[in-house]
């Protein structure tokens, strides 16, 4: 399975933008990008995926490198709510089970 | 819509006992699965299911059985429960298996086994 490397944990201010970053060095061509986010006692909790464009909707933007290998997660406006773990995976419908590979995931402190 | 139900949300069992977590959802998803997440580890695939009808193996199939006899429901077995199986479970469910779907997660059952 390709992998992802992620810091093991950020802090950010209150309604600052935040900026998670994900190194998928070995993605294939097929892989798409998914983030995921896990609040304390809770499932986790799709945020956004891509394939090779930036993709934005309500809860986050997501910006694809041009040559696939890393990506970043980019909450705008970051809320006491959004402390979390979030995780980058890479998605192929090829692999077993179309499974997620989660690995460690960065932990997003929130600071009022 | 309630998404993905799980029950129940907690449960203590002895080493050898049985039991069946239940998972639901009501998105009309073809594809459902089972993950276990143990303390400070991300997330590890159990069983998953493409379709009513169709199960397989994930990474850590051993000592669970699943079934899925229609779209909504994927309950997930212990056959005979061991202390290595406590964990916190959760279900999952998709449209389709393809990857350009996201998942949708139930809230977990916590399993204590003793």
């Amino acid at each position: 399975d390709a992998k992802t490397t992620q810091p093991n944990s950020m802090e950010s201010n209150e309604e600052e933008p935040v900026h998670l970053p994900c190194n998928h060095s070995t993605i294939s061509g097929t892989d798409y990008i998914h983030w995921y986010r896990q609040l304390p006692s809770q499932g986790p909790e799709y945020v956004i995926h891509g394939l090779t464009s930036n993709v934005n909707n309500r809860m986050a933007s997501l910006a694809i490198a041009e040559d696939r290998k890393s990506s970043t997660l980019i909450l705008h406006r970051a809320t006491l709510r959004d402390a979390a773990v979030y995780y980058c995976i890479l998605s192929n419908e090829a692999a077993a089970g179309n499974k997620l590979t989660f690995g460690g995931g960065t932990r997003v402190l929130v600071k009022p | 819509n309630a998404g993905v139900t799980q029950t129940p949300k907690f449960q203590v069992l002895k080493t050898g006992q049985s039991m069946t977590l239940q998972c639901a959802q009501d998105m009309n998803h073809e594809y459902m699965s089972w993950y276990r997440q143990d303390p400070g580890m991300g997330l590890r695939l159990i069983h998953y299911s493409v379709g009513a009808g169709i199960t397989d193996q994930g990474e850590v199939p051993n000592g669970y059985n699943v079934s899925r006899s229609t779209t909504e429901d994927f309950p997930l077995r212990l056959l005979s429960a061991a202390p290595s199986q406590t964990s916190v479970y959760f279900c999952a469910s998709s449209r389709t298996r393809g990857s350009n779907y996201g998942y949708t997660f139930g809230s977990g059952t916590r399993l204590t086994v003793v």
